[in-house]
């Protein structure tokens, strides 16, 4: 069924260091896989996103590494910093051409440590 | 120039109320959404829209109803309010349904007492 399994629920690291999360996904049709960086009391913002043609991103500190044969895909902050402390949401579409929805992982809590 | 807004942004109310949620967005896309997050922070689709047209209805007690008079707006009304559905509300659009990124309001915090 549809579904984007996101590990871990939490994540601690410390300033600096590099944090990674982790999801998988259902539906083999899936074409886009983007990131949403959710602040307390804020809206869901997309940080960064992947689309299958390819098998990374890189946007400055953050990359997204896409394995197809797997369906799997993952966030990676290197160098990371107190104000990347938020919640990350991966996501990933099921169904395709109209009716095609975006099927959210459960959520990462990553803390900074300063 | 905020691209998704909805209004309010916390909404108080007595179990049997009917409320409503409003949405406005000026980026021109033909998609809106409604999303409801619980308080363990997941992130569920309620409602898709496409250019005034429904497009996905989830499991969604039959209580919740959406409108969208134009494609620039979508509004959620809510019958026989509960204490389960507080939660916040978000809206998103995009351009297109699923496959680009989605665009979100604020939020409505609704509490049900």
């Amino acid at each position: 069924g549809e579904n984007v399994e996101q590990h871990p629920s939490t994540l601690s690291v410390q300033e600096g260091d590099s944090a990674v999360i982790k999801c998988t996904y259902s539906d083999s049709a899936s074409n886009y896989f983007p990131w949403y960086k959710q602040e307390l009391g804020k809206r869901p913002q997309l940080i960064i996103d992947i689309r299958s043609n390819v098998g990374e991103k890189k946007d400055q500190r953050i990359a997204v590494t896409l394995n197809k044969t797997a369906k799997h895909f993952s966030l990676h902050i290197t160098e990371t910093q107190p104000e990347d402390s938020a919640v990350y949401f991966c996501a990933a579409p099921w169904g395709s051409g109209n009716t095609g929805k975006l099927i959210f992982g459960q959520g990462t809590t990553l803390q900074v440590k300063p | 120039d905020t691209a998704v807004s909805q209004t309010p942004k916390y909404l108080v109310t007595q179990m049997g109320n009917d409320k409503s949620i409003k949405c406005e967005q000026n980026l021109g896309h033909d998609t809106m959404y409604w999303y409801k997050q619980d308080s363990k922070k997941f992130l569920k689709i309620m409602f898709s829209y496409n250019n005034k047209e429904l497009i996905i209805n989830e499991t969604v007690p039959n209580r919740f109803s959406p409108k969208s008079p134009d494609k620039a707006h979508l509004n959620l009304h809510i019958n026989s309010l509960e204490l389960g559905d507080s939660a916040v509300y978000f809206c998103a659009s995009s351009f297109t349904q699923g496959v680009t990124e989605a665009f979100f309001g604020q939020g409505t915090r609704l509490t049900v007492v």
